[in-house]
């Protein structure tokens, strides 16, 4: 069975600043794939970034990045430079090659301060 | 078109309506998912259609009916509902995973219903 775990039920920083969302995951899979999603007020699931397991190389999409520890199970979300558009529920999620499901975790609900 | 629809954007029904929530999309995917979501809470998966046939039910009531007449739509007919579930449905499609590098899922803005 596959878990995902978000430790980080809110999060606020400043307008401009760096902000890190945590994310660890258990899975006996060798073949998987980890997901950012960002749901803003308005609803919508917008994928943010997204990683393969067989890749070491980093994710990076402009001001989102992750750091993925695959020895550790840790998926982290960067975003630099935040903005007041950044402001949202960030769910991370783990796909395993072959199966259609996702496995979500609990979310950080992230808030841009002006 | 890089998107799924979702219509209505809000139902509000009675215990004892029938109704139906509608999703389509024309990315060519073939894989089509129905989600509940309840608030500051991640999506709950419900159901899978796959090559529009149906490959996963999670133990959803049978107040909760899905259908896929084609590979570009996807219904979840509404029958006897309860008030608990008062949600947000969301639609989500992806590629066909057999021979893809990855199962992403792109979802749809969602109908939040309401049942009275």
């Amino acid at each position: 069975a596959q878990t995902v775990t978000q430790s980080q039920p809110e999060m606020s920083v400043q307008e401009a600043e760096t902000v890190t969302l945590s994310c660890t995951y258990d899975t006996s899979e060798s073949n998987y794939y980890l997901f950012w999603y960002k749901q803003p007020p308005s609803r919508q699931m917008i994928l943010v970034i997204r990683q393969e397991a067989y890749k070491q190389q980093n994710a990076t999409e402009n001001r989102f990045s992750v750091n993925f520890q695959k020895a550790a199970k840790s998926f982290s979300l960067k975003i630099s430079d935040s903005q007041l558009g950044d402001t949202a529920m960030y769910f991370c999620a783990l796909g395993v090659q072959g199966a259609q499901k996702l496995v979500f975790g609990q979310g950080t609900r992230l808030t841009i301060n002006p | 078109d890089t998107e799924v629809t979702q219509t209505p954007k809000h139902l509000v029904m009675g215990m004892t309506n029938k109704k139906s929530l509608k999703c389509e999309q024309h990315m060519g995917h073939r894989a089509m998912y129905w989600y509940k979501q309840k608030a500051k809470k991640p999506p709950e998966l419900m159901f899978v259609y796959s090559y529009e046939k149906l490959s996963i039910n999670e133990s959803v009531p049978s107040r909760f009916s899905p259908e896929c007449p084609n590979s570009s739509l996807l219904n979840l007919h509404l029958h006897a509902l309860q008030p608990e579930d008062s949600a947000l449905y969301l639609c989500a499609s992806s590629p066909p995973f057999p021979g893809t590098s990855y199962n992403e899922q792109f979802f749809g803005p969602g109908t939040r219903l309401t049942v009275l």
